[in-house]
């Protein structure tokens, strides 16, 4: 079965530093998803992108924050100056729009030190 | 704006016991719901969803989930659980317009004496 696929899946960094969480969508799906889930937390809906665009993004969503799909295959989510609370996993998600479902990758847990 | 309320942060069952994991959710139209699965170290797997239609949804691994529209709930059932259903279970909710953004409950960790 095809698989949203998220590297790394363990992610150490220093405050301040730039990171860039790596997801592969399922193949000829359109929609993508970030989420995250801080430790103990609720899973919290971060952006959506579709057509090269982002479509919907939260509050949580600053100028920290921006998405690329660089090529037909890979969806970036880039943190440029990481905080201390963005420590947290964060899910990739894309969408089957004939069945409605959004199916997720197995996350990568970003720790901030 | 939708939310999702999953009151039991934590259940202990017995292995070969019934199971039941209350969600209740806050939307002010028909909700699309879905409830997940998160093993350790997965992601985050769809067990149901429920568009319209029958209210009673059967899913993968032996479990339903009945959506009451009068007490806006979505609870998730399984008859018998087995010591591999130990996991993280989130109940979701989403706009019934396809392509939105998911909110999501809590979780339930669910833990299985032998």
């Amino acid at each position: 079965e095809p698989e949203v696929t998220q590297t790394p899946s363990h992610q150490v960094t220093q405050m301040g530093q730039e990171v860039i969480l790596r997801c592969v969508p399922i193949s000829n799906h359109l929609y993508f998803y970030w989420y995250r889930q801080i430790l103990g937390q609720k899973v919290e809906f971060l952006v959506s992108f579709y057509n090269n665009e982002i479509s919907e993004k939260s509050e949580i969503f600053d100028d920290q924050f921006s998405v690329e799909r660089p090529d037909g295959s890979n969806f970036t989510l880039k943190i440029r100056s990481t905080k201390l609370e963005d420590s947290a996993m964060y899910f990739c998600a894309s969408f089957e729009r004939s069945k409605n479902i959004q199916y997720f990758g197995a996350g990568t847990r970003l720790s901030v030190l | 704006a939708q939310s999702v309320t999953q009151p039991d942060i934590h259940i202990t069952v017995s292995e070969g016991a019934s199971l039941e994991l209350r969600c209740n959710y806050s939307y002010g139209a028909t909700p699309y719901l879905f409830w997940y699965v998160q093993s350790p170290g997965q992601g985050l797997q769809l067990l149901l969803k429920y568009f319209s239609g029958d209210t009673l949804v059967q899913g993968i691994k032996g479990f339903e989930a009945e959506f009451k529209r009068s007490q806006s709930s979505f609870n998730l059932r399984k008859p018998s659980v087995h010591w591999s259903d130990a996991a993280e279970y989130f109940c979701a909710v989403g706009a019934n317009q396809g392509a939105q953004k998911l909110v999501f409950g809590q979780g339930t960790r669910l833990t299985i004496n032998p």
